[in-house]
């Protein structure tokens, strides 16, 4: 089955700075990618996704980028400020006929952002 | 709309006690999902369901038992409680059966002791 790999465990950055938040899947039928966050105490909420066909998306602060070939997609968050701290999550999934389009998540990062 | 509603929020529960987590969903979602979130483990799936009458077992099933008798509701069943089973539980649905955005419960903090 899939596997998700997510690197680094925490990540501390000064406000202001940029952090990157990468993760390695198994399954090369996986095509579709999402990023959740999670603040303490709270249920993770989606913050951005990418699909297969795409190489990068934008929103505001927050990218993704995606390497079929090399099964790596990584998260990109510039001018970092206090309230981004928080858990992220990568996760993966097949969608398509006859998929379920279950999610399987990588262990999460910590990211802690310094005034 | 609610959305994806938990309960209990917080359990205690003795070694080889039985309890049923609850979840409903008023979004007409089909797709329906437990998670089991521990430290630094992220999060593992344990049962998941496309639709009322059809479940299946995701990454870590053992120890539970689900049932999806309505489009709303997909409760799980922890028969025979182990320290190992102390984590915090999310339920959530989904509308589209893949690349779609999963709406979560806020999560069901168990404790097995």
């Amino acid at each position: 089955g899939e596997n998700v790999e997510q690197h680094p465990s925490t990540l501390s950055v000064q406000e202001g700075d940029s952090a990157v938040i990468k993760c390695t899947y198994s399954d090369s039928a996986s095509n579709y990618f999402p990023w959740y966050k999670q603040e303490l105490g709270k249920r993770p909420q989606l913050i951005i996704d990418i699909r297969s066909n795409v190489g990068e998306k934008k929103d505001q602060r927050i990218a993704v980028t995606l390497n079929k070939t090399a099964k790596h997609f990584s998260l990109h968050i510039t001018e970092t400020q206090p309230e981004d701290s928080a858990v992220y999550f990568c996760a993966a999934s097949k969608g398509g006929s006859g998929n379920t389009g279950k999610l399987i998540f990588g262990q999460g990062t910590t990211l802690q952002v310094k005034p | 709309n609610a959305g994806v509603t938990q309960t209990p929020k917080f359990r205690i529960l003795k070694i080889g006690q039985s309890m049923t987590l609850q979840c409903t969903q008023d979004m007409n979602h089909n797709y329906m999902y437990w998670y089991r979130q521990d430290p630094g483990m992220g999060l593992k799936l344990i049962y998941y369901s496309v639709g009322a009458g059809i479940t299946d077992k995701g990454e870590v099933p053992n120890g539970y038992n689900v049932s999806r008798s309505t489009t709303e509701d997909f409760p799980l069943r922890l028969e025979l409680a182990a320290p190992s089973q102390t984590s915090v539980y999310f339920c959530a649905s989904s509308l589209r059966q893949a690349a779609g955005e999963l709406f979560f419960g806020e999560g069901s903090r168990l404790t097995v002791l």
